[in-house]
């Protein structure tokens, strides 16, 4: 089964900084995603970027960066220029890419990293 | 619709009590995900229907819990004899065909069991 490990419960960053977000993953797989995603206090989940693992180019979205080490099993996310909206809980998540099989493409979940960001 | 809905948002039970939580996907959306998300924890997986389909429901944690999606449109979660460790958010979360992206998901019912 995999595994996703967020090892930092709460992180706080100042306006207009950078904060990165860590994520480890465990999997015996080699075609899979990873994601990103943002939950504010309106608990709607929001995809904030997403990964192949068969792409070697990390995934961008305008200040929105991953570092991305596949043999590593980590997928870390990198905010620049923080934003007083970006304050939420943020998740990374795990999806097979199997065609097959009993995963169903179903989202594994880290336990989260909750984001301050100070004016 | 524009987005996933679900209702009610919120739903205070007494223990002892059925509750029945909906999911309106988005239209066409082939796959439908039910996650079970505690107060400050991840997401967790209870069930997955592909069209009308219930294809896993190996997350479900007790057989008080039954999902259904008759037309392969709106789901409905239930939950008999309602425990206070059912207290949770529920979500529900959408896809199309392709398996590259994510989900869309509503902004959940948070059910709390007194």
């Amino acid at each position: 089964a995999q595994t996703v490990t967020q090892s930092q419960p709460e992180m706080s960053v100042q306006e207009a900084e950078t904060v990165t977000l860590s994520c480890t993953y465990d999997t015996s797989e080699s075609d899979y995603y990873l994601f990103w995603y943002k939950q504010p206090p309106s608990r709607q989940m929001i995809l904030v970027i997403r990964q192949e693992a068969y792409k070697q180019q990390n995934a961008t979205e305008n200040r929105f960066s991953v570092n991305f080490q596949k043999a590593a099993k980590s997928f870390s996310l990198k905010i620049s220029d923080s934003q007083l909206g970006d304050a939420a809980m943020y998740f990374c998540a795990y999806r097979s890419g199997s065609a097959g099989g009993t995963s169903y493409g179903k989202l594994t979940f880290g336990q989260g990293t909750i984001l301050t960001v100070h004016p | 619709g524009a987005g996933v809905s679900q209702s009610p948002r919120y739903k205070v039970a007494k223990r002892g009590q059925d509750v029945a939580l909906r999911c309106d996907p988005i239209s066409g959306h082939v796959s439908l995900f039910w996650y079970q998300q505690a107060l400050g924890q991840g997401p967790e997986f209870l069930t997955y229907f592909q069209n009308e389909a219930q294809l896993d429901k190996s997350g479900l944690p007790s057989d008080r819990f039954f999902a259904e999606r008759p037309e392969g449109s709106v789901s409905t979660l239930k939950i008999q004899r309602t425990q206070q460790e059912d207290s949770a958010v529920y979500l529900c979360a959408s896809s199309g065909s392709t398996k590259r992206y994510g989900y869309t998901f509503g902004s959940g019912t948070r059910l709390t069991v007194v």
